[in-house]
């Protein structure tokens, strides 16, 4: 079965610290995998990885593939209060047009 | 704001009735999924659209259905509320459902079975 696994569940950080956020999954016909940040309301597209070894960067966030050991990780640096979220990795299969999300990970920065 | 709109925010009503739950893409965008978020299960994909066809399926109940109309807003119908149902709907939307494009969600439809 299909399926998204994400560690740590909960973290806890302070204003500053650099955090990294796992992601492994196991899909039929992997396609892609994403990163989504969710505060109160609607999940917040952040990265899309398809290919192995490519980082992907925005500001203070990165993320990167490898598909021969099925997972991702995404990456904040210097981190801040606004960061706290819960962070959902999800992947995409070829055949089937479903996403299956992980079950996010919750970080909180605290000042 | 990512451009997809989902009415109402927030829905109660009791057992064993029937809620209609609606959801606007984004402009341009043809696709459109629905999701329910319940705090013991993460995020659910539930059934997918485009262009006013059905696509995919996938953990939706049969008191569960859905549409997307020709102006591409989509509702999803549920029936025979039990409380289990109390849930987070999300909906999300894509120019073209490829799963290489990444999906845009709405803020939700929060619903309460009392």
């Amino acid at each position: 079965e299909d399926k998204v696994v994400q560690s740590p569940l909960s973290l806890v950080v302070h204003e500053g610290d650099t955090v990294t956020l796992n992601c492994s999954y196991e899909v039929t016909n992997f396609r892609s995998l994403l990163w989504y940040k969710q505060e109160k309301k609607a999940p917040t597209f952040l990265f899309m990885l398809t290919s192995s070894g490519i980082e992907k960067k925005s500001g203070r966030l990165s993320s990167i593939l490898d598909k021969k050991e099925l997972f991702s990780i995404l990456n904040i640096t210097a981190t801040q209060t606004g960061d706290s979220a819960v962070y959902l990795c999800a992947a995409n299969g070829v055949n089937n047009n479903d996403m299956r999300f992980g079950a996010g990970t919750r970080l909180t920065v605290k000042p | 704001d990512s451009g997809v709109t989902q009415t109402p925010k927030h829905l109660i009503t009791a057992t064993g009735q029937r809620v209609t739950l609606r959801c606007s893409p984004r402009s341009g965008d043809l696709s459109v999924y629905w999701y329910q978020q319940s705090l013991d299960q993460g995020l659910q994909f539930l059934i997918q659209y485009y262009n006013g066809e059905e696509r995919a399926k996938g953990n939706i109940l049969e008191r569960f259905s859905a549409q997307q109309f020709p102006d591409l807003h989509s509702e999803l119908n549920l029936s025979s509320l039990e409380l289990g149902d109390s849930a987070l709907y999300f909906c999300a939307s894509s120019p073209t459902g490829n799963s290489n494009q990444p999906q845009h969600f709405g803020d939700g439809t929060r619903l309460s079975i009392l």
